[in-house]
């Protein structure tokens, strides 16, 4: 089975400009979660959904940054404007939960790496 | 307030020693899970293992195993006979079984395996 998908791997961008990522998480998976990685803080959880439906958004930074999940297989993560301290690595996590997310692993993408300049 | 801490920032060993990546976590729910993630290199998580908070019993898996005590909130992780392939960052989780389903990383543990 393939695993999470995301595009793009890389994408270099001028401040101001929009970004979106994308996300494509395995299949059957009920929850779709969406992180950043950075040197100074680390693994960040930005915004998580359950079946489409965004459940915590408390962890994304402001907002200039919106995710979507319009269906079970998809999910996007844009940001507008862009700003250089936004330059990261977004991971997105989908897991099979069942009612009970946190007791199932959750499998990443490989992530993109974002560089604003 | 859940906490989970490595409080090893780096390891360097040579080839065929075994190493120990430490992990301590805190939390006030009596119910919660416990997961190892590798990051090598290329930059990809990988998921290692999860653990229920309340099956202590140890696990291996190859030259894998994972040490779980609760009465000292840890979670420790050894690598067996290491090799360069194991040279990685290595992340400790924690989430509550309710709630949030929110993860808590650790800060990670650069593991570098000398040839």
């Amino acid at each position: 089975d393939a695993g999470v998908i995301q595009s793009p791997r890389h994408e270099v961008t001028e401040m101001g400009q929009e970004v979106t990522l994308r996300c494509k998480p395995i299949s059957g998976h009920d929850y779709l979660f969406w992180y950043r990685q950075t040197m100074m803080r680390g693994l960040e959880l930005l915004i998580y959904f359950n079946n489409n439906v965004p459940i915590d958004d408390s962890g994304m930074p402001e907002d200039r940054f919106s995710a979507k999940m319009p269906n079970a297989s998809f999910s996007t993560l844009k940001i507008q404007p862009s700003e250089p301290r936004d330059s990261a690595v977004y991971f997105c996590a989908s897991s099979y939960g069942s009612g009970q997310a946190s007791s199932y692993e959750q499998y990443f993408g490989p992530g993109t790496r974002l560089t604003v300049t | 307030a859940q906490k989970v801490t490595q409080a090893q920032t780096e390891i360097s060993v040579v080839e065929k020693e075994d190493v120990t990546l430490d992990c301590v976590y805190e939390t006030r729910d009596t119910t919660y899970y416990l997961f190892w993630y590798k990051q090598p290199p290329s930059g990809e998580l990988v998921f290692l293992i999860r653990r229920n908070s309340f099956d202590e019993q140890n696990e291996i898996s190859g030259r894998y195993s994972w040490n779980f005590q609760k009465s000292t909130s840890s979670f420790n992780f050894t690598i067996t006979a290491s090799q360069v392939v194991d040279s990685a960052v290595y992340f400790c989780a924690l989430s509550e079984a309710w709630g949030t389903y929110k993860y808590i990383f650790g800060t990670g543990t650069r593991l570098k395996v000398l040839a």
